[in-house]
């Protein structure tokens, strides 16, 4: 199946400052990338669609300011948590679709983010 | 608005019990996809189907679409310690869109 890279892994950071999170399709090319947040022992929540060269769709309720998104290239998605707070401690995964329009989206492994 | 009901959402069972897992839907979808979730990764893609009344089977797990592509099932026979985890299903109105997901059913399999 394809590969779905997500990094970092895990990352710490202090209430107030900014992390990028790096979403990239490594063997094949995706117009299309989805972001979500997903709590402990809960389902994945759609944050945004993020299109190649365009700006990305957000979810009602989700602050496109807080949570900037950039589909520079057809392999590679970032999405920035803003001035972070403990309330944005969470598990954040991105998808990618292949460009092939089978359908078929792939998960990365996904990033814990905690912010103290 | 939850548009995909997964039920139920906690399973503890004993190794070698059988067990189904249920999505309902009013909407009807282009495709469903059914994940498997360990804790700190991913979900990884089980199946997909796209046939209203489609059954696919992979090893011990049976999966169903309802004929009018609105509900699934994933049954699972004689159920192993290897298959707890975090069973999540996703439904897709279009072909390349986003996908909608259930809340999730939470395995716990017990030797």
């Amino acid at each position: 199946g394809a590969v779905v890279s997500q990094h970092p892994s895990w990352v710490i950071c202090k209430s107030g400052t900014s992390v990028k999170i790096e979403c990239r399709s490594l063997d094949f090319q995706a117009t299309t990338m989805f972001w979500y947040r997903q709590f402990p022992k809960q389902s994945l929540m759609l944050m945004a669609t993020s299109n190649e060269g365009s700006k990305a769709t957000y979810e009602q309720g989700v602050e496109k300011d807080k949570f900037l998104i950039n589909h520079a290239s057809l392999t590679l998605s970032t999405l920035t948590v803003t001035s972070a707070h403990p309330e944005d401690s969470s598990f954040y995964i991105c998808s990618a679709l292949q460009a092939d329009r089978t359908g078929k989206a792939f998960f990365g492994q996904g990033t814990r983010l905690t912010v103290v | 608005t939850q548009l995909l009901e997964q039920s139920p959402q906690f399973l503890s069972i004993q190794e070698g019990e059988n067990l189904t897992v249920y999505c309902n839907s009013s909407s009807v979808f282009s495709s469903l996809q059914w994940y498997r979730q360990e804790p700190g990764e991913g979900p990884v893609l089980l199946v997909t189907v796209v046939t209203g009344g489609e059954v696919k089977k992979l090893k011990r797990l049976t999966f169903q679409f309802g004929d009018a592509r609105k509900d699934s099932s994933l049954h699972i026979t004689a159920a192993q310690t290897g298959d707890t985890g975090l069973y999540l299903c996703a439904g897709a109105y279009n072909q390349g869109g986003k996908l909608i997901f259930g809340q999730g059913t939470e395995l716990s399999v017990k030797p």
